[in-house]
């Protein structure tokens, strides 16, 4: 049981280039975020989704892209990559339960610097 | 105003020390709280979660929720420098599709 697994662990990247960060959970969570970590902003929802099929977004959307395609995989775009984006990002997952979902199992983490 | 406030710390004791870490919240929607434990270069794992107000307690890790005060607190008892890392507290509404976290308290315990 592998949890919550995330590639690449390490990018770098141009202003301008785009690149598709993977989140796979072998836990059969519904729910899966993507976060991105900054220093002294904590942890900051940029998408999530609480089913395949199915997305919406955080608190900080702009410049990203998701899909949920597959029920374990959770994909978060990056169409033209900004400095700004220069960050580590985790990917997270959960489950529903009683119609409220339990807490998050995060991945280590991508971390992503653009150029 | 962030939903979530958190002392960035960086908080430095001596081995055996009791740890106090705090957070405030404004929304009072919030219903479940947790604390993760976040080591350097690697992600949040969870230490603590609570449902509402109340103590929680496991081994050394003691939580507590004042839903009156918005505020909510861990405690560790007998630090260890294996405890050093970061601690970020986590929060919820009832519908649980999203979390707000604080930005998190270093915390150091010296041998």
């Amino acid at each position: 049981n592998a949890g919550v697994t995330q590639t690449p662990k390490f990018r770098v990247l141009k202003t301008g280039q785009s690149m598709t960060l993977l989140c796979a959970q072998d836990m059969n969570h519904e729910y899966m975020y993507w976060y991105r970590q900054d220093p002294g902003m904590g942890l900051r929802l940029i998408h999530y989704s609480v089913g395949e099929g199915t997305t919406a977004k955080g608190e900080v959307p702009d410049g990203y892209n998701v899909s949920r395609l597959k029920k374990q995989n959770f994909l978060l775009g990056l169409e033209s990559a900004a400095p700004s984006q220069t960050s580590v990002y985790f990917c997270a997952s959960s489950r529903p339960s009683g119609g409220a979902a339990e807490t998050q199992y995060f991945g280590p983490g991508t971390r992503l610097l653009v150029l | 105003q962030k939903e979530v406030e958190q002392d960035p710390g960086p908080l430095s004791v001596p081995e055996g020390a009791i740890v106090s870490l705090n957070c405030t919240y404004s929304n009072s929607a919030f219903q479940y709280f947790m604390w993760y434990r976040q080591y350097s270069r690697k992600g949040p794992e969870l230490l603590m979660y609570t449902y509402s107000s109340g103590n929680k307690e496991d081994g050394r890790f003691t939580a507590q929720v004042d839903k009156s005060s918005k505020y909510i607190s861990l405690f560790i008892r007998d630090s260890q420098p294996s405890d050093s890392a970061t601690y970020l507290c986590a929060m919820s509404a009832s519908d649980f599709n999203k979390f707000y976290f604080g930005s998190g308290t270093k915390l150091n315990v010296k041998p």
